[in-house]
């Protein structure tokens, strides 16, 4: 299993970033995954699950109405779009696989992450 | 939302300590619970799922248990490479949340 994040870099208050997470190794769409952040020197804090099953998806209160998870299974990516970025959206950004199609599995692999920088 | 909480939020011991790191939260969430380990600069590793289920690949040497609001992991034997912080994260109800983290480092 490899995940690889891609897409994030520098972006000023109030714009654009879209994350990419490039899976391998299992079939992509069988699979629940999760977006998860890290502030620099803070904890993890969950941001968002789309479901394999469904497609369904839910959000941390943090990012409601600002962030979209989504996912191309044909391409085998999972993809968080996030719009009016603030100061605070600024962290690592990780995608995780869950161990089944469910939202409400466990997630067993992790991509190395991606660092999202909101600032002026 | 669920709160979760850790405890202690740091500790300090030795090679070949039991280390036991307790996790609370503040309703109950069956045994839809999980444990990770990280490592300065590395992304966190999946321990146990399910309260209790080791993730393939992980030691023996830890152990999950608990279920409803009170869980624990167990580091039977502390060794070098087990030095990290643990989080605990639920996934009963959304949104998903993360304990506050237990930094274990050497005594």
């Amino acid at each position: 299993v490899q995940l690889l994040e891609s897409g994030g870099g520098l972006v000023q208050p109030g714009g654009s970033l879209r994350l990419s997470c490039a899976a391998s190794g299992f079939t992509f769409s069988n699979y629940a995954m999760s977006w998860v952040r890290q502030a620099p020197g803070k904890g993890l804090e969950w941001v968002s699950v789309i479901s394999g099953n469904d497609g369904s998806t839910n959000y941390a209160d943090s990012v409601k109405g600002r962030f979209t998870i989504s996912r191309d299974n044909s391409k085998n990516t999972l993809y968080l779009q996030m719009n009016s970025l603030r100061a605070e959206d600024t962290a690592v950004y990780y995608c995780a696989k869950h161990l089944g199609g469910s939202k409400r599995t466990g997630d067993d692999y992790w991509g190395q992450g991606a660092l999202v920088t909101v600032s002026s | 939302d669920i709160q979760m909480t850790q405890s202690p939020s740091s500790l300090s011991a030795s090679v070949g300590d039991r280390v036991t790191i307790t996790c609370r939260a503040s309703q109950g969430i069956s045994n839809y619970l999980a444990w990770f380990q990280q490592k300065p600069g590395k992304a966190p590793k999946s321990l146990i799922y399910a309260a209790s289920t080791l993730q393939s690949g992980v030691p023996s040497k830890f152990s999950g248990s608990g279920s409803g609001t009170d869980f624990t992991l167990t580091i039977s034997s502390l060794q070098p490479e087990d030095f990290a912080t643990y989080y605990c994260q639920q996934y009963s109800d959304y949104p998903f949340t993360f304990g506050p983290g237990t930094k274990v480092d050497i005594k």
